[in-house]
């Protein structure tokens, strides 16, 4: 079975740019978050989504925008982009039921910006 | 304050030491509760998963689970250098949000 599938693996953009991370979760998983790694904050919550709709969402501006596509799949989006930006991007995915809390993550896109 | 504190580390323990590892939560929605492994550049794997108080062993890790205290923590026993990583707390509400801790990193010297 394959695992959550992240690209582009490494990339490197400007301030100002913008950027787009793509997310293939594990197939029959409908739910997909986005966090942000960081070595001084740590793992932080960017958003979630389920069956198309963003169904929880951290405390990050709205630069950072997410979706789902009707096969699960996700993007993020980063505008404008900060020298701050600069991090280990990751997607989880996971089988929402009322009784699970598995997340399975993917190897992470990490973004310099310069 | 932070809904997770985890026991910031670094630690460095030598081969075959059991390792403890500890987070406490303020947050009593919190009913799931996770342990994630990280290697270098690599994304968390779930180590282990819990949703009730007690104890949860697997091989040569043991997940504890102190609801009434709001505290968790992970034993490794004969830790070994395939070990060193960094580890994960998370916890999780029935809404689905979870929240990790800032990792704890371990290094295990042969």
């Amino acid at each position: 079975k394959a695992g959550v599938t992240q690209t582009p693996r490494y990339l490197i953009k400007t301030r100002g740019q913008q950027v787009t991370l793509s997310c293939s979760p594990i197939s029959g998983h409908r739910s997909v978050s986005w966090y942000q790694q960081t070595p001084g904050q740590g793992l932080q919550f960017l958003f979630e989504y389920f069956s198309e709709t963003q169904r929880n969402k951290g405390n990050f501006p709205g630069r950072f925008s997410g979706r789902q596509f009707s096969n699960s799949r996700s993007e993020m989006n980063v505008s404008t982009l900060e020298l701050g930006d600069s991090a280990l991007y990751l997607c989880a995915s996971s089988l929402v039921t009322a009784y699970t809390g598995e997340l399975f993550f993917g190897e992470g896109s990490r973004l310099t910006v310069l | 304050q932070k809904e997770v504190e985890q026991d910031p580390g670094p630690l460095s323990v030598p081969e075959g030491a059991i390792v403890s590892l500890n987070c406490t939560y303020s947050n009593s929605a919190f009913q799931y509760f996770m342990w994630y492994r990280q290697y270098s550049r690599k994304g968390p794997e779930l180590l282990m998963y819990t949703y009730s108080s007690g104890n949860k062993e697997d091989g040569r890790f043991t997940a504890q689970v102190d609801k009434s205290s709001k505290y968790i923590s992970l034993f490794i026993r004969d830790s070994q250098p395939s070990d060193s990583a960094t580890y994960l707390c998370a916890m999780r509400t029935n809404a689905g949000k979870s929240t990790f801790g800032d990792g704890t990193t371990l290094t295990v010297k042969p």
